[in-house]
């Protein structure tokens, strides 16, 4: 069974200050991991995925995300927060035979001036 | 625009009403998912189509069905609508990868309220 779970529901950071957005996930086998950003009022959208390749990922606007096996996790990062980086962000987790996708519950990230 | 259309954006209806919504894939997916977003129950997995057939189920109600047509748009029946039914409704289409990962792009989401 497939489980991801995101360790904070908010994170606060002041712009140009590093992001660091925390997931753990739980999988049977070797799993294809993803981050997805939610602005407010839209829908999802695909920031960066992981499926057996390089353990460091780039996506877009600056983020990135390491898979570590032995830890289970599988953190997104930016080195310098921007103001429009505020949204939800949800990691998922999916079982290679499994045609579906499991969420997280989400981390609110709020960005200050 | 992820490519994924859905309609209608807004939905106002009342308890025990019925409605329709509808999303068409990006060009050349066959697969249709649907899931749910409310605030209690964050992204729940509803049910998948590929090419017309009922690929997996999630926490479908049983006042919901769901169908995907030969030209592969799909549409969610809710039916005897609860309080509970307002939600924002996401219809994603996905591209399988060389490794068996599925990745699934995301339509705009159609926001039912049900009053």
């Amino acid at each position: 069974a497939q489980s991801v779970t995101q360790l904070d529901s908010h994170v606060s950071v002041s712009e140009g200050t590093p992001v660091l957005l925390r997931c753990n996930y739980s999988s049977s086998y070797s799993p294809s991991l993803f981050w997805y950003v939610q602005h407010p009022n839209k829908g999802l959208q695909l920031l960066l995925k992981y499926t057996s390749a390089a353990t460091l990922v780039k996506g877009i606007n600056g983020f990135e995300a390491e898979f570590k096996k032995s830890e289970t996790s599988f953190h997104l990062t930016k080195p310098s927060a921007h103001m429009s980086d505020a949204a939800e962000y949800f990691c998922v987790v999916s079982d290679p035979g499994y045609s579906t996708l499991t969420f997280g519950k989400g981390t609110m990230l709020l960005v200050s001036p | 625009d992820s490519g994924v259309t859905q309609t209608p954006k807004h939905l106002i209806t009342a308890t025990g009403q019925r409605v329709t919504l509808r999303c068409s894939p990006r060009s050349g997916d066959l697969s249709v998912y649907w899931y749910q977003q409310s605030l209690d129950q964050g992204l729940q997995f509803l049910i998948q189509y590929y090419n017309g057939e009922e690929r997996a189920k999630g926490n479908i109600l049983e006042r919901f069905s769901a169908q995907q047509f030969p030209d592969l748009h799909s549409e969610l029946n809710l039916s005897s609508l609860e309080l509970g039914d307002s939600a924002l409704y996401f219809c994603a289409s996905s591209v399988r990868m060389s490794s068996g990962a599925n990745v699934l792009t995301f339509g705009a989401g159609s926001r039912l309220t049900v009053l």
